[in-house]
């Protein structure tokens, strides 16, 4: 049981280049998060996605966009990369049901460099 | 001011202490979490709670949710417990708000 995995796990990017953080997960959640962690700030949300089909911008959108391809995949991508967006990146996945617990289960994160 | 607050930001502690890290919160909520992080490492949950207290180990949470506020004990500390510890609520999963985190450092 591989729990949530996103890839890559470091990336280094030149200012104007794009990419795409991939994230998966093997849990059934339908509700799947993209999340940014900065030194001295928490964990901030960039998009959510409640069910396959549909997302939503969270806090910190601008300059992103994401895809929940099905219920399993949720992506990430920088279309034009710029030095602000150095951070490192957290996929994370739930499920709120009666039959659930609602846990949060998150990737290992990927560090992005932006030069 | 932020939805959820934590206390203390920095805490030191020798190993064998008790240590209680706090957290508060403005907002409605339908469950609290308490994630560990470990430095350079992954975010991994240790409660989720809704009313009372839970206990893993040496591990325990509790929340007042009258008062809107939760504490993270940690008895008999050790350095493997060295991390950051972060709180976070949620109102039925359809978004959650992460307090700043608390660093702990339990020295030898």
């Amino acid at each position: 049981n591989a729990g949530v995995t996103q890839t890559p796990k470091f990336q280094v990017l030149k200012t104007g280049q794009s990419m795409t953080l991939q994230c998966a997960q093997d849990m059934n959640h339908n509700s799947m998060y993209w999340y940014r962690q900065d030194p001295g700030m928490g964990l901030r949300l960039i998009y959510y996605s409640a069910s396959e089909g549909t997302t939503d911008k969270g806090e910190v959108p601008n300059g992103y966009n994401v895809s929940r391809l099905n219920k399993r995949e949720f992506s990430l991508r920088l279309e034009s990369a710029a030095p602000s967006q150095t951070s490192v990146y957290f996929c994370a996945s739930s499920e709120y049901s009666p039959s659930n617990t609602g846990e949060l289960f998150f990737g290992e994160g990927s560090r992005l460099t932006v030069l | 001011k932020n939805e959820v607050e934590q206390s203390p930001q920095n805490l030191t502690a020798q190993e064998g202490e008790f240590i209680t890290i706090n957290c508060s919160y403005s907002v409605g909520i339908s469950a609290l979490h308490w994630l560990q992080q470990h430095p350079g490492g992954g975010i991994v949950s240790l409660f989720m709670l809704s009313s009372g207290k839970k206990k893993h180990g040496r591990l325990i949470a509790t929340i007042n949710i009258q008062e809107k506020h939760s504490s993270l004990h940690i008895t008999a500390s050790h350095p493997r417990d060295s991390a950051v510890y972060i709180c976070a609520v949620t109102n039925y999963g359809q978004n959650f708000v992460f307090g700043p985190g608390t660093r702990l450092s339990v020295l030898p």
